[in-house]
């Protein structure tokens, strides 16, 4: 079956430091990957997706590549702020339009 | 544009009661989600409608759990009798017919004690 498979959290950094939230996933065919947010108090939003290997998301000055070969989809952002604390989610959608997501790492930026 | 409404926020039962969750989907999304995340984990897809069929409910527990979405427009959750491994987060999501995104509402919080 699709699975995906996430960095455990928290993740504690200072601010302006380099992110990195890895995501590998499992998935028959070829899936279009996502990264979801949700900041404390509010609901999960879409923060960049990538619907085909190579493709680059970026939302916010987050990006993220697919790279089939290592069947990864690894969050990145240069510098921190502490407004981007939040838990992010990979996920994955395989044609259906319903996603299957990893179990979440929470990010902690310190002032 | 108005979000997808969730209720109640907050659910407190005993273990074998009922309870009900209602979601209504942003105005015009032809597909609806009911998800549960169990703390700690990620959300976990029960039900998916396109209009007022049923797409996929291959991992709702159907001997408790039931959901209708009426009219395809709002839709409940309901389940019958609960579990102390029900305590988590119910997740309605809707979206647009022919767009691969989901917008999230936020969530009824459910304890079974």
């Amino acid at each position: 079956g699709n699975s995906v498979t996430q960095m455990e959290g928290p993740v504690t950094l200072s601010e302006e430091a380099f992110l990195t939230i890895n995501c590998t996933y499992t998935a028959t065919g070829y899936p279009s990957l996502f990264w979801y947010v949700q900041y404390p108090g509010e609901g999960l939003q879409l923060l960049l997706k990538a619907t085909k290997a190579d493709d680059k998301g970026s939302n916010k000055g987050f990006e993220a590549t697919y790279r089939k070969e290592t069947t990864s989809f690894h969050l990145e952002k240069g510098s921190v702020q502490v407004s981007d604390s939040a838990v992010y989610f990979c996920a994955l959608d395989t044609g259906r339009r319903a996603l299957t997501f990893g179990s979440g790492t929470r990010l902690q930026v310190q002032p | 544009e108005a979000g997808v409404a969730q209720s109640p926020r907050y659910k407190i039962i005993e273990k074998r009661q009922s309870v009900a969750f209602w979601c209504n989907p942003i105005s015009g999304h032809a597909t609806l989600y009911w998800y549960q995340q169990i703390l700690g984990q990620g959300p976990k897809l029960l039900i998916q409608f396109q209009n007022n069929g049923v797409v996929d409910d291959s991992q709702l527990p159907k001997d408790r759990f039931s959901a209708e979405r009426l009219k395809g427009v709002d839709s409940t959750l309901k389940i019958q009798p609960a579990k102390l491994e029900d305590s988590a987060v119910y997740l309605c999501a809707s979206s647009p017919y022919h767009e691969q995104k989901l917008f999230f509402g936020s969530g009824t919080q459910l304890s079974v004690l």
